[in-house]
Parts: structure tokens; sequence; C-alpha cells
């Protein structure tokens, strides 16, 4: 039974320019949400994907975006990449409400 | 504005002994909350969660949830230095599975 399984596991760009980020959920979840944690920090929560639709967003610009397909699977887009973007993305799926999440390994992403 | 807060730390304590992580939340309506232990460079890896008042135990760990007062703790007994690692409290405020998580509290076990 496969978990979450996130790629790149490392990715480095330049400022300004754009990045998707790939996610696959464990087996059985239908619920894909997407986290950046800063060194230091705990994993702040960008948005939520639910039958392929936006459920969630949190306090994050425009220049993050998503998309969920049909099989489950998300994608997380950042534009127009700024310093601050460096961290670590997490990619966390579930199944129903309030189940706790699963997390997969994460995609460190340096931009400089 | 829904808020976790947990003391940074590092919290330290000698190997066999019992750590005690806290973690306050702003809002009394909340339901779910969540254990997650994170070793660094890795991902959080779910250990406990708790929906009710009074405690939750499973093997070593002991969750303890207090709705009137807005906290929810984990004891860890018999702390070993695997146990080292940065511990985040979670919780989902409004029953739309969205987890909010607090800054996590480092632990330290030595031998």
């Amino acid at each position: 039974d496969a978990g979450v399984t996130q790629s790149p596991t490392h990715l480095i760009k330049t400022r300004g320019q754009q990045v998707t980020l790939r996610c696959s959920p464990k087996s059985g979840h239908d619920t894909v949400s997407w986290y950046q944690q800063a060194l230091g920090q705990g994993p702040q929560f960008i948005f939520q994907y639910y039958e392929e639709e936006e459920r969630q967003r949190g306090n994050f610009p425009d220049r993050f975006s998503g998309h969920q397909f049909p099989n489950y699977s998300s994608e997380l887009n950042v534009n127009a990449l700024l310093l601050g973007d460096s961290a670590l993305y997490l990619c966390a799926s579930s199944r129903g409400q309030v189940s706790g999440y699963t997390f997969g390994s994460g995609t460190r992403l340096t931009v400089v | 504005q829904k808020e976790v807060e947990q003391n940074s730390g590092p919290l330290s304590v000698p190997e066999g002994a019992i750590a005690s992580l806290n973690c306050t939340y702003s809002d009394r309506v909340s339901q779910s909350f969540f254990w997650y232990r994170q070793y660094s460079g890795k991902s959080p890896e779910l250990i406990m969660s708790i929906y009710s008042n009074g405690d939750k135990e499973d093997g070593r760990f002991t969750a303890q949830l207090n709705k009137a007062s807005q906290y929810v703790s984990l004891l860890i007994r018999d702390s070993q230095p695997s146990d080292s690692a940065t511990y985040l409290c979670a919780v989902n405020f409004d029953n739309t599975d969205k987890l909010i998580f607090g800054t996590g509290t480092r632990l330290q076990v030595f031998p």
C-alpha cells in the first residue's frame, strides 16, 4: 500500500521562475492538502483539494495555485518565485473529515 | 484568527524520564487534536489523535485533552534518545479536514 508520494525531492530555482510540485495521495485517500514549512516553523496551510476543487485556502498570495486530477493526484504551482518561497513543501492526504493526515516526504525548494 | 501555540523548547529530559509536551489553542469549539513527530529533515508522522476530554493512551504515549481550558498535552513515558525530535500539535478548528499546526516543541532525550 503506497503512501503519499511527492516529486521532486529537491529543487533549486531562480527568483522570478515558476515551479510545479507533484503529489500522489495514499491509496484510498481523496483529499489533498498542501503545506509550506519554513525552517524552524510549523507547517503553514496553503490550500486543500477535494473532488478536483479547491475547498479551502490559507493566507497565501495568488502566485500559489493548484490542481487536483480525477485520480486524486495534485499539483502545486508557484509563479514569480521569491527568495522567501524557499521552504519544505509538504503534501498531505486524507479521507473524510477530521481523520488526520498522512504526509509525503516533501519537496525541498530553494530559490536563489 | 485560529491559533495553536507551543513552547519551541528545547525540552531536555534524561533517558527513562517522562517528557511532557503542551499545546494551547484559541477556539473553544475545536473538535479534533493531533500530535505529529518530525525528525530533522523529515516529514511529520502522526503519532496520536484525540477527540474527547480526558486521556488516551497508546504504548508509551498518552494524549490529554481539556477543552474547557483549551489545552492538549502529550506525555512520553520511558523517554528514549530515539524520541528526540520536534513534536507538532495540530488542531482541526472547524470540522473541514483542515489542520492548523503549532510551531512545534523540540525534544532532546539525553543518555
